[in-house]
C-alpha cells in the first residue's frame, strides 16, 4: 500500500548547524502533513504542519517544506541545539480524514 | 490541564493473559487513536473512534478491541495476550478549533507479554 517513508535513519550534526530531515510520500492524494519530535520515553509531540495547497511554512527554529512534484517533504531546524535531539516523523492525513499515516523515523543527534 | 492521560504505564503479561490500557483526555476532542510503536520503528493504527459512539479499525486491529466509553475515555483491551503484542502503545486525541487536524499524544504504555 501507499506509505510515508524517510531517506535517513540517522542524522549527525554538530551544535548550531542547520539539519535538514527528509520523508518522501507516495499517496498524491495526501492533503495534510505533520511533522513529530519523539524524545526518549515520551509520546510523539506537534512540531508544525503543513497543507497541501502550500509549499513551505515557518515556524520558531523550524520550516517545512512541500514539493508536491516528487511528494517530498523536508523538515529543517535551524541552528541545531542539543535538545533537539530525538527522533523525528513525519506524518500524512488523506482527505482530513482519520487514518494519520506515519514514517518510520529519523533519529537528530546532536553533537556539542 | 493533563492531555491524554494513559495507564498503566509498565505493564508484564504472560501470553493468554488480558489486560485493559486506559486513555483519557481533558480537551474535548471528538476523536481518539490507539496506536502501536515497536522498537526503531513508526507508529501504526491500532483502532480508531472519530466520535462518541463509534469505532473504526486501523492497519493492525487484529487481537485488540477497543471501548469509547464516553467523550473523554477510550480503551484498548488484549484478550489473550501474545509476545508478538510487546510494544509501546500511545493513545491520540484529535480536534479542537485550532490545529483540528493534530493528534495529542499520551506519554505511552509499555507493554511486555513473555
Amino acid at each position: 500500500g501507499e506509505s510515508v517513508g524517510l531517506h535517513l535513519p540517522t542524522l549527525s550534526v554538530q551544535e548550531g548547524d542547520n539539519s535538514i530531515i527528509n520523508c518522501a510520500y507516495s499517496n498524491s492524494a495526501s492533503d495534510y502533513f505533520i511533522w513529530y519530535k519523539q524524545e526518549s520515553g515520551k509520546g510523539p509531540q506537534f512540531i508544525i504542519d503543513i497543507r497541501s495547497n502550500m509549499d513551505k511554512r515557518q515556524g520558531q527554529r523550524v520550516t517545512v517544506l512541500l514539493n508536491k512534484t516528487v511528494k517530498h517533504l523536508s523538515l529543517q531546524i535551524a541552528a541545531t541545539q542539543p535538545g533537539d535531539s530525538a527522533v523525528y516523523f513525519c506524518a500524512e492525513i488523506l482527505n482530513a480524514g482519520n487514518m494519520l499515516t506515519f514514517g518510520g523515523g529519523t533519529r537528530l543527534m546532536v553533537k556539542p | 490541564n493533563a492531555g491524554v492521560t494513559q495507564t498503566p504505564k509498565f505493564q508484564v503479561l504472560k501470553t493468554g493473559q488480558s489486560m485493559t490500557l486506559q486513555c483519557a483526555q481533558d480537551m474535548n476532542h471528538n476523536s481518539m487513536y490507539w496506536y502501536r510503536q515497536d522498537p526503531g520503528m513508526g507508529l501504526r493504527l491500532i483502532y480508531y473512534s472519530a466520535s462518541e459512539g463509534t469505532t473504526d479499525k486501523g492497519e493492525v486491529p487484529n487481537g485488540y478491541n477497543v471501548s469509547r466509553l464516553n467523550k473523554r475515555e477510550f480503551s484498548l483491551r488484549l484478550e489473550s495476550a501474545a509476545p508478538s503484542q510487546t510494544s509501546v502503545y500511545f493513545c491520540a486525541s484529535r480536534g479542537g478549533t485550532t490545529g483540528a487536524n493534530v493528534l495529542t499524544f499520551g506519554a505511552g504504555s509499555r507493554l511486555t507479554v513473555l
